[in-house]
Parts: structure tokens; C-alpha cells; sequence
């Protein structure tokens, strides 16, 4: 079973609906984040978690919001979603080294969202 | 502005012949490098790192260089297999960018037997 797991894997919509991608893991990780992948963009960041009452904006968190249910779980939701929002999303954790640094990223397997 | 560049988004490389991608940077604060590979359905998967302390970092097949005058990282592979055909991303941190990592457009690389 993988580390990291998103629902749902795939996702089509209409703009205006509300859309929530689910990110669990099982690496006892206190950090996570979101980030979405475009074509010739790479992966920015939209929101990151360092523990359960800490949540920060990314550089890309408008028409994006976030929830750190547990310490195992991290959402993402679109209110009211847009076709620019079609994307690849991953959601990952770290873990602090203790240094100045944060750990390697564990990713998951994507979620691919489509507005129509 | 993209403060991390991968300028060739794509490399094709004969099987056993020596792989090299790019990667540009222009925050001169950032002081921490890494690369992640990833194949098509997969999420990105860590690969190597480097600190600015080192311009040199090794792992097996795999050595990542940086020149900090230049700005400028590469990643090496040697020899390059068929299972290396990923895209490749670079991403670079710093301390006062509040531990997160900046990504590269990524480097689809292939390598062709």
C-alpha cells in the first residue's frame, strides 16, 4: 500500500462546483503539502501544513483552501472551481531534520482534476 | 519569473552513453538542491541532493555537480538505462524561503536502447 494516498485519482467537473482532494499517509510525517503540476510549470505550491494547527498559504493559494484534520490527513478544497484549475495534484510530507532543512518529500500518486 | 530554470525540456540519450541535465537558479539565497524523477502515474520520487557546502554529491550511477558562482547544477548519468526514461525535475531551498522547495519546469528524459 503506498505511503502517501490521494482520492480520487481522476476527476471531472463543471466550474462552479465544489471539489475536495483527500490526502492521507502513513509515515507518521508531521509535514505535508499540496502542490499542482501544469505542463512547462513543474509543481508550485499551493498550501503546506508543519503540524496540525499550523497551515500556510503557498505561492499559488487563491481559490484554494486546506484542512489538517489529523495529523494524517490533509485537504484540499476548490470552492468553486474554474477550468484554470485543471491540473495534476500531489500531495506530500517531510519530515523536519531537526536542521535548517526540510527532509526529501514523499509524494503521492497524483490526483488529475478537469474543470469543464 | 521562474526562479528555477530547466531550460531543455526534453533529452534523448543512447542506452550506456552518459545522460546530463541542466538545471539554472537565480535566488542567490537558495543553498540546497535537489533532484526528483518521475514516471508517467507515479508521483515525483526523490533522486539525489546537494548542499552549497559541496560541489560535488555521488550516488551510484548519479552525481549532481554545482557551480554556485554560475548559478548552475547539472545532473549526471552514467551508465543511462532504459528504466532512467522519467522527466526530471530540479527544485532548490533556502533557509529564509521558510524551508519549502521552489520546482523546475522538469527535463522529460529518454533514454533509448
Amino acid at each position: 500500500d503506498a505511503d502517501v494516498t490521494q482520492t480520487p485519482r481522476n476527476r471531472i467537473t463543471k466550474t462552479g462546483k465544489r471539489i475536495m482532494l483527500e490526502c492521507s499517509q502513513t509515515k507518521g510525517h508531521d509535514r505535508m503539502y499540496w502542490y499542482r503540476q501544469d505542463p512547462g510549470l513543474g509543481l508550485r505550491l499551493i498550501y503546506y501544513s508543519f503540524d496540525v494547527k499550523d497551515i500556510n498559504k503557498g505561492e499559488i493559494s487563491d481559490g484554494y483552501s486546506v484542512s489538517r484534520q489529523a495529523q494524517a490527513k490533509f485537504s484540499l478544497s476548490l470552492e468553486s472551481a474554474i477550468p484554470n484549475q485543471t491540473a495534476l495534484y500531489f500531495c506530500a510530507t517531510s519530515v523536519a531534520t531537526g536542521g535548517t532543512y526540510t527532509g526529501e518529500l514523499f509524494f503521492g500518486e497524483g490526483s488529475r482534476l478537469t474543470v469543464l | 519569473d521562474q526562479q528555477v530554470k530547466q531550460n531543455s525540456p526534453s533529452l534523448s540519450v543512447q542506452e550506456g552513453r552518459i545522460s546530463i541535465l541542466n538545471c539554472d537558479y537565480t535566488n542567490s539565497m537558495f543553498d540546497y538542491f535537489l533532484w526528483y524523477k518521475k514516471y508517467p502515474a507515479e508521483g515525483p520520487t526523490f533522486l539525489i541532493s546537494i548542499s552549497s557546502i559541496k560541489d560535488k554529491n555521488e550516488d551510484g550511477r548519479f552525481t549532481v555537480f554545482l557551480n554556485k558562482s554560475a548559478k548552475h547544477l547539472s545532473l549526471h548519468i552514467v551508465p543511462s538505462q532504459p528504466g532512467d526514461s522519467a522527466v526530471y525535475f530540479c527544485a532548490a531551498s533556502g533557509v529564509n524561503y521558510g524551508q519549502n522547495f521552489v520546482f523546475g519546469p522538469g527535463t522529460r528524459l529518454s533514454v533509448l536502447p
